[in-house]
């Protein structure tokens, strides 16, 4: 299995809502990332988790939380978005053997619209 | 992190051979050079990889300069299929930052049948 899921596909909230976005991998890898895609434009990372702990997060604003609850799970919780924060999230994992290329595996993203 | 520039857009016919460019003059010694690509609707895929030399793999070949200041990447035969962005990516081999990728813009490539 060398496939990585996300749910919901798409999602529309509001800037009151809590939402949580959700990925899961079932490679045995033990990195995982979070990454953000405006329309038109190259993927941006957020965050990445290594066995299961945030090793990078790249300036994000506190209203994303990221949580990796296991070595197959990422979540990444949503609270009092702005309409900027519309994007297609990309979730990815990787193997982490150090030395080695490690070729990360996409989902299909999660299509966030906040209204 | 290294820079990389690529043409915004190209087009090829189907079943032709497409060459994409990648300019990385800053490029350092322990740098590998990456490509990925996005298929419409889709998450970024990993096409193929390469330090110094010439690779291949059954999606496409990777060319390499000498100086290492700029690669092709090469699709033997194009097809439909193929139309995507394609992503040259620059990643430090020995301080990889925890396996972080840094996207630049990109070429769009669109095949015509």
């Amino acid at each position: 299995d060398t496939e990585v899921t996300q749910t919901p596909k798409h999602l529309v909230m509001g800037m009151t809502n809590k939402k949580s976005l959700k990925c899961e991998q079932h490679m045995g890898h033990r990195a995982m990332y979070w990454y953000k895609q405006k329309a038109k434009k190259p993927p941006e990372l957020m965050f990445v988790y290594s066995y299961e702990k945030l090793s990078i997060n790249e300036s994000v604003p506190s209203r994303f939380s990221p949580e990796c609850p296991n070595s197959s799970l990422l979540n990444l919780h949503l609270h009092a978005l702005q309409p900027e924060d519309s994007a297609l999230y990309l979730c990815a994992s990787s193997q982490h053997r150090l030395g080695g290329y490690n070729e990360q595996f996409f989902g299909p993203g999660t299509r966030l619209t906040v209204l | 992190d290294a820079k990389t520039t690529q043409p915004n857009s190209m087009e090829s016919n189907e079943e032709e051979p497409v060459h994409l460019p990648c300019n990385h003059s800053t490029i350092s010694g322990t740098d590998y050079i990456h490509w990925y690509r996005q298929l419409p609707s889709q998450g970024p895929e990993y096409v193929i990889h390469g330090l110094t030399s010439n690779v291949n793999n059954r999606m496409a070949s990777l060319a390499i300069a000498e100086d290492r200041k700029s690669s092709t990447l090469i699709l033997h035969r194009a097809t439909l299929r193929d139309a995507a962005v394609y992503y040259c990516i620059l990643r430090d081999g020995v301080n990889n930052q925890g396996g972080k990728l840094i996207f630049g813009q990109g070429t769009e490539l669109s095949v015509k049948p």
